[in-house]
């Protein structure tokens, strides 16, 4: 069972402050996404990427791929309270011409203003 | 806009009774969706992929007489949980993929607004 691992689980930080947030796995993924869910939503994507050590910029957002596509990281500049939310990170595999994604355990962040 | 439509946005139901929940696909043609489960404060987890004109392909764990998968269409994707039960009650989710400019060769996913089902 191919498993995405998320760290930390819950953060609670203070505006202005910088996070990073973690997605491990011991699999290799063809692509990666990166989405933000609010509380009786759907999941929102962020970015994707490809490419292993890609790096990918959305204004204070910057996400990077791993150099064996087994891992990512999300990070936050100066968080604001409008960041808040549960950050999923998905990692896509490509099986019998069909791709499926497989979602990390989640890292639940609040912004305090 | 929203891409991918979900009805009802929540329902509830006794204990016993059988809830369809459609997922609709508002831009692009979907040979392939998936439904997607989510309890509180955790994350989703793919239950089935469900495939036009065939039959879906479930996931470990999910029994497929129980959560009945029909993609008798392009845009439309039907999850149909027979015989409710309290232990039913999630938020449920489906996405379609299509293969995503931004990214090259890799498919990108959109989500519908999901379907909340309190069974009593």
């Amino acid at each position: 069972t191919q498993l995405l691992e998320q760290s930390p689980q819950f953060l609670s930080i203070q505006e202005g402050e910088n996070l990073t947030v973690y997605c491990n796995s011991s699999s290799v993924f063809s692509s990666l996404q990166w989405y933000r869910q609010e509380p009786g939503e759907g999941p929102v994507l962020l970015v994707t990427v490809v490419t292993g050590g890609e790096v990918k910029k959305l204004k204070r957002l910057t996400f990077q791929f791993g150099d064996a596509r087994k891992d990512s990281s999300l990070h936050i500049t100066a968080a604001q309270p409008g960041d808040t939310g549960l950050y999923l990170c998905a990692g896509a595999t490509f099986t019998s011409g069909t791709y499926k994604y497989i979602f990390g355990t989640g890292t639940r962040l609040k912004v305090l203003a | 806009g929203a891409v991918v439509s979900q009805h009802p946005s929540w329902v509830i139901c006794k204990s016993g009774t059988s809830v369809k929940i459609e997922c609709r696909s508002l831009d692009f043609q979907a040979t392939t969706m998936f439904w997607y489960r989510q309890f509180p404060k955790q994350s989703l987890m793919l239950m089935a992929t469900s495939n036009e004109g065939s039959k879906a392909t479930y996931e470990q764990g999910v029994e497929k007489d129980k959560f009945l998968i029909n993609h008798a269409s392009l845009t439309l994707s039907t999850l149909t949980v027979t015989s409710a039960h309290p232990e039913d009650s999630s938020f449920y989710i489906c996405s379609r993929a299509y293969q995503g400019a931004s990214s090259g060769s890799a498919d990108e996913q959109f989500f519908g607004p999901g379907t909340r089902l309190t069974v009593l």
